[in-house]
């Protein structure tokens, strides 16, 4: 079945550090990507979407890339701020779900 | 304001004694869905609605009962709670399915059943 893998948390950060949060996926056919983040006590929000090979989806200063060869749609951003820490989510769409499979999430912790 | 409405946010129970978790938005969706999130395992889907009446097992639907008998509403009923099903639980609604992968979350519901 359908899996997404993502990079071990927690990670922290000083403010205006470069991010980057892996994930990679397994899955038949051509699924859809996204990027959900959960701030302290909401629920989740998407952040970031993209839907074939090579799209580049992009939110709030984050980017992440569809790549097929690499089966990977990792998560960057070029200068964290203390605001985005959360709980970041990578997980996919397939055809013929009626479900987003989620990754186990990675905690971002952002220090001044 | 768009918005799922989840109720209670947090609740305390003993294992064996019903509980409903409503789950209500009022964006006329006509898709619904329950997850629970744990520790290491990310968000699992329990059940979900593609509109009224119809509603179909997700990855993890043991020990829960849904049902949609209107578009707003979803609730989820454990009708014998277990400690292994405290968790941290989540309603969603989508407009037109899970494939937009555009998802409304709810805040959450905390539930500790001892």
């Amino acid at each position: 079945g359908d899996s997404v893998t993502q990079m071990e948390g927690p990670v922290t950060l000083s403010e205006e550090a470069f991010l980057t949060i892996n994930c990679t996926y397994t899955a038949t056919g051509y699924p859809s990507l996204f990027w959900y983040v959960q701030y302290p006590g909401e629920g989740l929000q998407l952040l970031l979407k993209a839907t074939k090979a090579d799209d580049k989806g992009s939110n709030k200063g984050f980017e992440a890339t569809y790549r097929k060869e690499t089966t990977s749609f990792h998560l960057e951003k070029g200068s964290v701020q203390v605001s985005d820490s959360a709980v970041y989510f990578c997980a996919l769409w397939n055809f013929g779900n009626e479900k987003l499979t989620f990754g186990t999430g990675t905690r971002l912790t952002i220090i001044p | 304001e768009a918005q799922v409405t989840q109720n209670p946010r947090y609740l305390i129970t003993v294992t064996g004694k019903k509980l409903t978790v409503t789950c209500s938005q009022n964006m006329n969706h006509e898709y619904m869905s329950w997850y629970r999130q744990d520790p290491g395992l990310g968000l699992r889907q329990i059940y979900y609605s593609m509109n009224v009446e119809v509603t179909d097992k997700g990855d993890v639907p043991e020990g829960y009962k849904v049902s949609r008998k209107e578009k707003r509403n979803f609730p989820l009923i454990l009708e014998s709670p277990s400690p292994n099903q405290t968790s941290l639980y989540f309603c969603a609604s989508s407009p037109l399915g899970a494939g937009t992968g555009e998802l409304f979350f709810g805040e959450g519901s905390r539930l500790t059943v001892l």
